[in-house]
């Protein structure tokens, strides 16, 4: 299963980009990298996924590189209402018999906005 | 489409009590999944069902109990509170089983045991 390691806090202002990094240095052919969201006194909250490269949409972006043992989630312009856990999770998708091996949220980022 | 409800929203138990947290999806998703959340910590899978009638266990198991008699429905049943019991439940459910699979997750019940 593939680890992964993020910064447990970070804070930023109003308005700028927002980058939260991901390690993953053993992830499998067939992981693909997802990223939730969590706001206070809620559930988890699907963002992004992706495989390789660039994915976008209309919350957030995520950048992977080639050798995909990091991921990059980037929140543009982000508000006060950014301010949630973000948790990055590495694994396999149902057709590639993924199970429910890994199925755990680590701690996630702490992502503080300011005014 | 109310996606994934639990009930109740909190509880206080008294040690040695029990109950039963209630979850109900209206996505016809065949997987559902019970997690415990503590403070400051991530999301520990508790028990997981691929369908009704069948359910196994995930990481903390112990002291819970859960069925699923029908689809829509996952209770998570609690049969002797215990003060490391003190968390809070989410539920959620999913398409496939997978990590790689999106999961859709309930609100959260919040459980206090004195």
């Amino acid at each position: 299963l593939a680890k992964t390691t993020q910064p447990i806090s970070m804070d930023s202002y109003e308005g700028q980009e927002v980058n939260i990094t991901c390690s993953h240095n053993n992830i499998a052919t067939n992981d693909y990298i997802t990223w939730y969201q969590q706001f206070p006194s809620q559930g988890p909250r699907f963002i992004i996924q992706g495989y390789k490269t660039k994915v976008t949409n209309e919350v957030a972006s995520l950048f992977i590189p080639a050798d995909r043992k990091s991921s990059t989630l980037s929140l543009p312009r982000v508000s006060l209402s950014d301010t949630a856990v973000y948790y990055c999770l590495v694994g396999r998708r149902a057709d590639s018999g993924g199970g429910a091996d890994g199925l755990t949220f680590g701690k996630g980022t702490h992502l503080i906005i300011q005014p | 489409n109310a996606g994934v409800t639990q009930t109740p929203k909190f509880r206080i138990l008294k040690i040695g009590q029990s109950m039963t947290l209630q979850c109900t999806q209206d996505m016809n998703h065949n997987y559902m999944y019970w997690y415990r959340q503590d403070p400051g910590m991530g999301l520990k899978l508790i028990y997981y069902s691929v369908g009704a009638g069948i359910t196994d266990k995930g990481e903390v198991p112990n002291g819970y109990n859960v069925s699923r008699s029908t689809t829509e429905d996952f209770p998570l049943r609690l049969e002797l509170a215990a003060p490391s019991q003190t968390s809070v439940y989410f539920c959620a459910s999913s398409l496939r089983l997978a990590v790689g699979e999106t999961q859709y997750f309930g609100p959260g019940t919040r459980l206090l045991v004195l």
